[in-house]
C-alpha cells in the first residue's frame, strides 16, 4: 500500500500569507496525486488533479506541483474562507489519502 | 450537474452487515468508476472500494475480505456491503465518482454510520 505523509499537520496563518503543504509518497507515483479541501461538516472538494491541474471553479491562488514522491499544494494569498483541512490523494495504485493538514486563520 | 446521495441505516450492531446505497443523478453509472470512502470522526479519509461497469474493481486491502461493492444500472445506483462490523467501522461514509484523471469528483454529502449495540 502506498502511504502518503503530509506536513505540517496543522498551520495557523494570517490572511494574505502564502501557505505551503507538502505530501510525500512512500513510492514513485508519477503525477497521480490530487488535492482536496474539506470544511467542517462538509464533504471534500477537489482542488487540484493530476498534481497541477486546477479543477473548474477553483480560485487561481491554489496551485500544485511535484512529481514522483514529493508534491506541494500552495495557497498564494490566503483568504479567510480557505480555513479548512487539506488532503492529498494518490490514484497510482488503488487509492490512499494523506492524514490531512488543518489550516487555521489567526 | 452530477449529484450523489448516500442512503442506509445510521446505526448497525456489532457483527452485523453495514449496507449503503448511492443514488446517482446527472450521469449514468455505466460511465466512469464509482466508489466508497469513509472518514472516522475527526480522522483522515480512508478508501473502501471502487468499481466500474466493465467489472474492474479495487479494494482497500485491509477491508477486502469484508467488502462487496456492486452496481445496479437499472436504478443508476451502486451499493456497499461491509460484513462483521465493529466499532472501528464507525465513520461517515461517502460515495463518489472517479473522473477521467482518477481524481474523485463529485462526492456525496456523506452519511454517518455508527456501530453500537
Amino acid at each position: 500500500e502506498i502511504v502518503l505523509t503530509q506536513s505540517p499537520d496543522f498551520q495557523s496563518v494570517t490572511p494574505k500569507d502564502k501557505v505551503t503543504i507538502t505530501c510525500r509518497a512512500s513510492q514513485n507515483i508519477g503525477y497521480d496525486l490530487h488535492w482536496y479541501q474539506q470544511k467542517p461538516d462538509q464533504s471534500p472538494k477537489l482542488l487540484i488533479k493530476w498534481t497541477s491541474q486546477s479543477f473548474s471553479g477553483v480560485p487561481s491562488r491554489f496551485s500544485g506541483s511535484g512529481s514522483g514522491t514529493d508534491f506541494t499544494l500552495t495557497i498564494n494569498g490566503l483568504e479567510p474562507e480557505d480555513a479548512a483541512t487539506y488532503f492529498c490523494h494518490q490514484s497510482h495504485s488503488g487509492w490512499t489519502f494523506g492524514q490531512g493538514t488543518k489550516v487555521e486563520i489567526k | 450537474q452530477v449529484q450523489l446521495q448516500e442512503s442506509g441505516p445510521g446505526l448497525v450492531k456489532p457483527s452485523e452487515t453495514l449496507s449503503l446505497t448511492c443514488t446517482v443523478s446527472g450521469d449514468s453509472i455505466i460511465n466512469y468508476y464509482w466508489g466508497w470512502i469513509r472518514q472516522p470522526p475527526g480522522r483522515a479519509l480512508e478508501w473502501v472500494a471502487y468499481t466500474s461497469h466493465t467489472g474492474i474493481t479495487g479494494y482497500n486491502t485491509s477491508l477486502r475480505s469484508r467488502v462487496t461493492i456492486s452496481l445496479d444500472t437499472s436504478k443508476n445506483q451502486f451499493s456497499l456491503q461491509l460484513t462483521s462490523v465493529t466499532a472501528a467501522d464507525t465513520a461517515v461514509y461517502y460515495c463518489a465518482r472517479r473522473d477521467t484523471t482518477s481524481a474523485v469528483d463529485p462526492w456525496g454529502r456523506g452519511t454517518l454510520v455508527t456501530v453500537s449495540p
